[in-house]
């Protein structure tokens, strides 16, 4: 099955902000699948960030946001805060009805 | 509040098998399709399997096609993963995971503590 490209890992200092790719195929995300995004704190479960490409759930800061383009998808984060450092995977579906997850990036707040 | 609880995780022999519930509670359990992901210690999430509201379909991934097998009993409000021909690259903390909306490709907008699974002689 296939899998979605992140960056390793991203850092930025309080206050700055940073942006996560998330590099798909014709078989995911360019076959018009949505693309949802997870943070995961070191030693919890993941929780939902952003889903279909750019909406927040509730209580979610403002700071997360997401967009599409072509193939990809970002998550971007403004105003870095040191409860901002976790794991961060973008999922999205294949065309075989199958889920895909992203490789996964570390953000690190510096 | 919706809760998910993971149970049955454990010590395996490659070869052996063994079964994760999932309980859910604080939502209608039978409106949503359910699924499990998994992590292996220190690696990405890795989608497993999921199963339609009514039980009707059921997908897995490449990985566990014809081992694993996903199931649920809506009048328990619970999920099963039945796990048979146990092999050491299983060994990961199994979280189930419930569809955000009725349509399939919406997310997961809860997810259980997980449970771990080791599979080890």
């Amino acid at each position: 099955q296939s899998v979605l490209t992140q960056p390793p890992s991203v850092s930025g200092a309080p206050g700055q902000g940073v942006t996560i790719s998330c590099t798909g195929s014709s078989s995911n995300i360019g076959a018009g699948y949505d693309v949802h995004w997870y943070q995961q704190l070191p030693g919890t479960a993941p929780k939902l960030l952003i889903y279909g490409y750019t909406n927040r759930p509730s209580g979610v800061p403002d700071r997360f946001s997401g967009s599409k383009s072509g193939t990809s998808a970002s998550l971007a984060i403004s105003g870095l805060q040191p409860e901002d450092e976790a794991d961060y995977y973008c999922q999205s579906y294949d065309s075989s009805l199958s889920e895909v997850f992203g490789t996964g990036t570390k953000v690190t707040v510096l | 509040e919706v809760q998910l609880v993971e149970s049955g995780g454990g010590l395996v022999q490659p070869g052996g098998s063994l079964r994760l519930s999932c309980a859910a509670s604080g939502f209608t359990f039978s409106l949503y399709a359910m699924n499990w992901v998994r992590q292996a210690p220190g690696k990405g999430l890795e989608w497993v399997s999921m199963i339609s509201a009514s039980g009707g379909s059921t997908y897995d991934a490449d990985s566990v096609k014809g081992r694993f097998t996903i199931s649920r009993d809506n009048s328990k409000n619970t999920l099963y993963l039945q796990m048979n021909s146990l092999r050491a690259e299983d060994t990961a903390v199994y979280y189930c995971a419930k569809d955000r909306e009725y349509q399939y490709g919406s997310g997961h907008d809860h997810w259980g503590q997980g449970t771990l699974l080791t599979v080890s002689s």
